[in-house]
C-alpha cells in the first residue's frame, strides 16, 4: 500500500519569500513521486515529477523538489515566491511499474501576502 | 499543447437518474483515467483503462460505475444511478507511457 501526507493544510508567505511546501510518502516498492497544482476552477496540472533518475527535480514556474529516500520525503521548494504561485498543491505517489493509481495527499493551499 | 478536455463543466441530475460523463484525452495517450474530488477531501482514483479494458480499479468503482471507449477518441464514466453521495468534481487523466498523468479541467457532479 502507499500513502501521501502533506504537513500543513494551509501555507502562506510573502512575495519574494522561500516556498517550502512538505510531502512525506509511504510505499513498500520505490515509488514514482509528483506535484500537481490546482489553480482556482482549474484541473490538476504536473508541476514536476520524480522517477529514480536524479533526486533534485526541476519543474515548472521555477519549483523544485528534492527526492529524499532515507526521509521518504519529496518537499517542494521554490525560492521566490510570485502572486501568481498561489493554488492548492498536491503530492502524489504512484508504484515504480508507473502504469499505476496516483495516491494523492490532502493538498496544501499556498497563500503569497503582497 | 495539447490538452485533456472533458464534457460538461457541470452536471446536476436526480438521485438515481444515469449520468455520463465525457472526456477526450490527449490523442497519442494510451492510458486513462478516472479520479473524483468530494469537496474538501483528497483527490481519489476511480478506475484505470488501457487496451481497451480495466487494468485497475479501486473501491469506490463498484457496479454502479462503468467506461467506455466508443470511438477511439472519446472515454466516458457512465454511473448508472446516482447517489446523493456521488457528488463531487470527476477528473480525467491521459498519459502517453502511464507515468505522467495529465488531467482534464474536470466535470463538476451535483446530484441532488
Amino acid at each position: 500500500a502507499q500513502s501521501v501526507t502533506q504537513l500543513g493544510s494551509h501555507v502562506s508567505v510573502s512575495e519574494g519569500a522561500l516556498v517550502l511546501l512538505r510531502c512525506n510518502y509511504s510505499s513498500s516498492v520505490p515509488p514514482y513521486l509528483f506535484w500537481y497544482v490546482q489553480y482556482p476552477n482549474q484541473g490538476l496540472q504536473l508541476l514536476l515529477k520524480y522517477t529514480s533518475a536524479a533526486t533534485l527535480v526541476k519543474g515548472i514556474n521555477g519549483f523544485e523538489a528534492e527526492f529524499k529516500k532515507s526521509e521518504t520525503s519529496f518537499h517542494l521548494t521554490k525560492p521566490s515566491a510570485h502572486m501568481s504561485d498561489a493554488a492548492e498543491y498536491f503530492c502524489a505517489v504512484s508504484m515504480d511499474t508507473g502504469r499505476r493509481a496516483l495516491t494523492f495527499g490532502s493538498g496544501t493551499r499556498l497563500q503569497v501576502q503582497p | 499543447e495539447p490538452e485533456v478536455t472533458q464534457t460538461p463543466s457541470h452536471q446536476v441530475t436526480q438521485m438515481g437518474q444515469e449520468v455520463i460523463l465525457r472526456c477526450v484525452p490527449i490523442s497519442n495517450h494510451l492510458y486513462f483515467y478516472w479520479y473524483r474530488q468530494i469537496l474538501g477531501q483528497k483527490v481519489e482514483f476511480l478506475v484505470s483503462f488501457y487496451n481497451n479494458e480495466i487494468s485497475e480499479k479501486s473501491e469506490i468503482f463498484d457496479d454502479q460505475f462503468s467506461v467506455e471507449r466508443p470511438d477511439g477518441s472519446n472515454f466516458t464514466l457512465k454511473i448508472r444511478s446516482t447517489k446523493l453521495e456521488d457528488s463531487a468534481m470527476y477528473f480525467c487523466a491521459s498519459s502517453a507511457t502511464g507515468v505522467e498523468q495529465y488531467f482534464g479541467p474536470g466535470t463538476r457532479l451535483t446530484v441532488t
